[in-house]
């Protein structure tokens, strides 16, 4: 079974410019989620769609980062202009549905996206 | 905000020796899962182990246990016979709450090594 896929790997932009990551989750995970790792700390949760449909965004700057999930399968996260404290892994995750039965409640996850911004 | 609190930032322990990562964490609910995940240099995260607020027994994955104090709000994992790609960065988090949307929510992290 494929695992959760994350391109690109690595991004190294300039600040103010424009980055977009992009995510396709296991085949039949209805939830995705996106988390951003600063070097030295935990994975934070930005934005949590459920099929199409967002579920929690309350930590994401929406001034210039947003994310779309249009069919409920891949999904892409932006940020414009980015900023120097924007550096970090973006982490993509899936998960079955959370209502669902079978779901255990791991999140499985891609290899992440590493920006650097200078 | 209900935080998960990993105090060790670093951890060194002998190859073949056991070592615990210690984790606590912060909730008023009532049903709740803790998890452990490993991330080693490549980045990825792996799933280790489970254990929901309910579960009478500690979880146990292989040379994975979770040593699980409900009272003191305590989850500290277990790692029996360290091996060198046991070196890695280890996280708890707290997710199955009453919420329960699916997120989990993520400590700072141990950074464990392992000498030979």
């Amino acid at each position: 079974e494929a695992g959760v896929a994350q391109s690109p790997r690595y991004k190294i932009i300039e600040k103010r410019q424009s980055v977009a990551f992009w995510c396709n989750p296991i085949s039949g995970h209805a939830t995705l989620y996106w988390y951003q790792q600063i070097l030295g700390q935990g994975p934070k949760l930005l934005i949590q769609f459920q099929n199409n449909g967002v579920v929690d965004d309350s930590q994401l700057p929406k001034d210039r980062f947003s994310a779309e999930r249009l069919k409920g399968v891949d999904s892409t996260l932006k940020i414009q202009p980015a900023k120097l404290e924007d550096s970090a892994v973006y982490l993509c995750a899936s998960s079955l549905s959370y209502g669902e039965a079978a779901n255990t409640g791991e999140l499985f996850f891609g290899e992440g996206s590493r920006l650097t911004v200078l | 905000a209900q935080k998960i609190t990993q105090t060790q930032p670093g951890m060194f322990v002998q190859e073949k020796e056991a070592v615990t990562l210690d984790c606590t964490y912060d909730t008023s609910d009532q049903s709740y899962g803790l998890f452990w995940y490993k991330q080693p240099s490549s980045g990825e995260m792996i799933f280790l182990i489970y254990q929901g607020s309910y579960d009478e027994q500690n979880a146990t994955e292989g040379r994975y246990s979770l040593n699980f104090q409900k009272a003191r709000k305590s989850a500290n994992l277990v790692i029996s016979a360290s091996q060198l790609g046991d070196s890695a960065m280890y996280f708890c988090a707290r997710g199955k709450d009453s919420g329960n949307t699916g997120k989990l929510i993520f400590g700072q992290g141990t950074t464990l090594q392992v000498k030979p």
